[in-house]
């Protein structure tokens, strides 16, 4: 089946550094990335959306200048977390759906948790 | 703009018993998918189970089963012969139809503990 690599699954940064995050589709294309923010037993929350080629559409209330996207091919799309803080830390996944699935076709990375010391 | 609520936050169930999680949502549209979402510890997504909403008949996979009422705008799931491995966090998700490759929306999610 469709498989998405998240890697790091864990990393910890200083604060004011820039983490990168990056989701690889394994064994297919993926047309749209969205990437979520998960705090400890709550739901996801949706950051941004991706598609291959284009600029991301950030949701209210994410600063598009701290946390990048980039989805430059159909088979990789990155978030750079940048400048991180405390505050920035959290869990963070990605779902991807893929070209010629039927529409109820996402994969979800297996997440990263950011701790910003 | 559409919602998905899960008013259990906390679930328990006794070993091979049988768990029923609550769903509601509210949409306008009529061509729209539903979804529930498995998160074990590891925090690994895991699809349980869909149903498209225009089919009528209830989706069913394995020992999960859902209960659709489209007019009530309710989506059930239920567990039967609960197994340890069940104990997670289970998600409600919303899509609308259509190819534009829209979002998820996700409910706040209820804790499922089974107990031995």
């Amino acid at each position: 089946g469709a498989v998405v690599s998240q890697h790091p699954s864990r990393v910890i940064c200083k604060s004011g550094t820039s983490v990168k995050i990056e989701c690889r589709s394994l064994d297919f294309q993926a047309t749209t990335m969205f990437w979520y923010r998960q705090f400890p037993k709550k739901s996801l929350m949706l950051m941004a959306t991706s598609n291959e080629g284009s600029k991301a559409t950030y949701e209210q209330g994410v600063e598009k200048d701290k946390f990048l996207i980039n989805h430059a091919s159909l088979t990789l799309s990155t978030l750079t977390v940048t400048s991180a803080h405390p505050e920035d830390s959290s869990f963070y996944i990605c779902s991807a759906r893929a070209i010629g699935t039927l529409n109820y076709g996402y994969t979800f990375g297996s997440g990263t948790r950011l701790t910003v010391v | 703009a559409q919602t998905v609520t899960q008013s259990q936050p906390e679930m328990s169930v006794q070993e091979a018993e049988t768990v029923t999680l609550s769903c509601t949502y509210d949409t306008s549209e009529s061509d729209y998918y539903l979804f529930w979402y498995k998160q074990p510890p590891s925090r690994q997504m895991i699809l349980v189970i869909r149903q498209e909403a225009y089919k009528q008949q209830n989706a069913t996979e394995n020992r999960f089963s859902v209960n659709f009422q489209k007019a009530a705008k309710s989506f059930s799931l239920k567990i039967s012969d609960s197994q340890l491995g069940d104990a997670a966090m289970y998600f409600c998700a919303y899509r609308r139809g259509g190819t534009s490759g829209s979002r998820l929306t996700f409910g706040e999610g209820t804790q499922l503990t089974v107990n031995p």
